[in-house]
């Protein structure tokens, strides 16, 4: 079982709509969880940064983490063609090891206009 | 400002040739990492660069070697490529700490081994 499941998709929703990506997990350990969009054939960039529970907003954009649950979502509203992407989730445990960050294998989104 | 750039861009490799991939950061970052991604198994960590002068093993180090040639340059080497070292290959350096600290990723090296 892999530590960080991720619906590969593909999602296409209409422009306009709330779109919800999610994923989940199985180290209680992680406390530090990310999202990452990547553009075809770019690199992925940081999109949003929570630590532990909570929610966090960035203008069209909400991260959501429910450690109860083990299970961490994006949400993005009034969605655009340009929203179109991979999302990745990647998330961490505290002072491991230095350097590891567990990525999801990614969902791709497409926004219809 | 050009961030993470790496070449090549692109590379087709026969079996058993080797190869060096290229990466530089123009951000005054101490870490640096290389990743590949591959199709249902997200990105996976090879090697990683904590400071100048140091690397250690990621997930998946086997068939790579790597160099911290400076601060700005890390590079990645297969001595005998394989099949199953086709893959997208990305480049990172990070910022901050390293739990909050961001990754900044190049645009990628997409390799095929015959």
């Amino acid at each position: 079982q892999k530590e960080v499941e991720q619906d590969p998709g593909p999602l296409s929703v209409p422009e306009g709509a709330i779109v919800s990506l999610n994923c989940t997990y199985s180290n209680s350990a992680f406390q530090y969880f990310m999202w990452y969009r990547q553009y075809s054939r770019k690199g992925p960039e940081l999109l949003m940064y929570t630590y532990s529970s909570g929610n966090k907003e960035d203008g069209r954009f909400t991260a959501q983490v429910d450690k109860s649950s083990k299970y961490i979502s994006l949400f993005i509203r009034d969605s655009q063609p340009s929203d179109s992407a991979t999302y990745l989730c990647a998330m961490r445990r505290p002072n491991f090891g230095n350097e590891k960050l567990t990525f999801g294998t990614g969902t791709r989104l497409t926004i219809i206009p | 400002n050009a961030g993470v750039t790496q070449t090549p861009k692109f590379q087709v490799l026969k079996t058993g040739q080797s190869m060096t991939l290229q990466c530089a950061q123009d951000m005054n970052h101490n870490s640096m990492y290389w990743y590949r991604q591959d199709p249902g198994m997200g990105l996976r960590l090879i090697y990683y660069s904590a400071s100048e002068g140091t690397t250690d093993k990621g997930e998946v180090p086997n068939g790579y070697n790597v160099s911290r040639l400076n601060k700005r340059e890390f590079s990645l080497r297969l001595e005998s490529a394989a099949p199953s070292q086709t893959s997208v290959y990305f480049c990172a350096s990070r910022e901050g700490s390293a739990n909050t600290g961001e990754l900044f990723f190049g645009e990628g090296s997409r390799l095929t081994v015959l």
